[in-house]
Formats: C-alpha cells, structure tokens, sequence
C-alpha cells in the first residue's frame, strides 16, 4: 500500500467553482502534511502546511483528519491560474512522501 | 523564504555519457538533501537521501553504481547518472528539509540522446 494516495483526476472545473481534493495517508506516525502546487516542468511549490487541524489561505483550505487519517484541499472561487497539479505530502520522521498528484483545470 | 539551487537547469548527452546535476542550499545548512525523479505525467518518485558525511541510502530498485551521490558539504549535494541511457531521461530534482519543511531546487532536465 502507498503511503500516500490521492485520486488523480483530470478535474476540469468552470472558473469561479468550488473544488475539493482529498489524500489519504497510511502511518498513522506521520506528523505533518503538505499541500504542493507543481506547474508543468516546473519544480513543486509549496502551498500549504498542516500541522494541526486545518489552515486557511484566503481562497484556500486545508484539513486534517487523524482518526480517519485523510487530508482535504478546498479551492473557492477557482481561478484560471489555480490550473496545476496539486500534490499531498506527508512528513514521517526524516521522510516526505509525495501523493501522485491531482490534476487541476480551470475552464473560463 | 530558504532557497535550493541546481544546476544545470537543462543537459542534453549522448548515450554512455556521465552527466553531473549540482544541488546547493543557498541560505542554510543541510545535513540532508533528497533526490527525486520524476517521469512525464507521473508524480515526484524519491531516489534516495543524500546524507553529509556519510554514505546516500538509495531507495529500492535505485541502481546506486549508476546513480552516484555525493554530499561533501553541509551545502552541497551532487547527483552523477554515470553512462547514461535514453531510459534515464527525465526531470531531476532536490529538495533540502528546513525546520519540517522541504524545499525544492528548481530541477534538472535531462535528454539523453
């Protein structure tokens, strides 16, 4: 089983929706988390961290689910620069384990 | 914010070749620094953990006589794909950890011809 999972996509969305992405994680020691922002050929960027129950970021919102061990990214009011690639991260001791990514278009 | 560095950006060679990729953490010190590898369309897969001092440990199925690295300073990781393949083709990048928090050079595409 993958450390971390996340459901690929494609998720096409119309500018202005909604869109949330889910990642689940299978050490329950896993300490942190970390949403990645990657662009095409470009390296990831970090987005978010999550270190207790959730963070928010303006349009953006993380959280963290312990006993369920799944983390969320919530995007409001999507724009056509949130097209990306969205990675999950976790963070177990001196390990970072990516996710495979989420796939993300915004569509005008 | 911490800020990693590689270099080359980009590096085309010939089949057989030796290619080295540089990996400096610019602002901070690090005692460990990670390389990954990642394939079109595919997620950031871990290579192995360069470790300063000390031997790199190589995740499974990683070919570490192909796959050199060497961590000589607390700034400085380099990545050596000796004779490489066009298989080997692929974007290439480090992160270093801060606090618990990684930060990622900016990569290394590599075409090998």
């Amino acid at each position: 089983r993958k450390e971390v999972e996340q459901d690929p996509g494609p998720f096409n969305v119309p500018e202005g929706a909604t869109v949330a992405f889910n990642c689940t994680y299978s050490n329950s020691a896993s300490q942190s988390f970390f949403w990645y922002r990657q662009d095409c050929r470009k390296e990831p960027k970090l987005l978010m961290s999550v270190y207790s129950s959730g963070n928010e970021d303006g349009r953006f919102t993380a959280q963290l689910n312990r006993a369920s061990q799944y983390i969320s990214l919530l995007i409001r009011d999507s724009k056509l620069s949130d097209s990306a690639t969205y990675l999950c991260v976790a963070n177990t001791g001196n390990q970072f384990y990516f996710g495979t990514g989420t796939s993300l278009t915004v569509i005008p | 914010g911490a800020v990693v560095s590689q270099h080359p950006s980009w590096v085309i060679c010939k089949s057989g070749t030796s290619v080295k990729i540089e990996c400096r953490s610019l602002d901070f010190q690090a005692t460990t620094m990670f390389w990954y590898r990642q394939f079109p369309k595919q997620s950031l897969m871990l290579m192995a953990t360069s470790n300063e001092g000390s031997k790199a440990t190589y995740e499974q199925g990683v070919e570490k006589d192909k796959f050199l690295i060497n961590h000589a300073s607390l700034t400085l990781s380099t990545l050596t794909v000796t004779s490489a393949h066009p298989e080997d083709s692929s974007f290439y990048i480090c992160s270093a950890p801060l606090s618990y928090e990684q930060y990622f050079g900016p990569g290394t595409r590599l075409t090998v011809t």
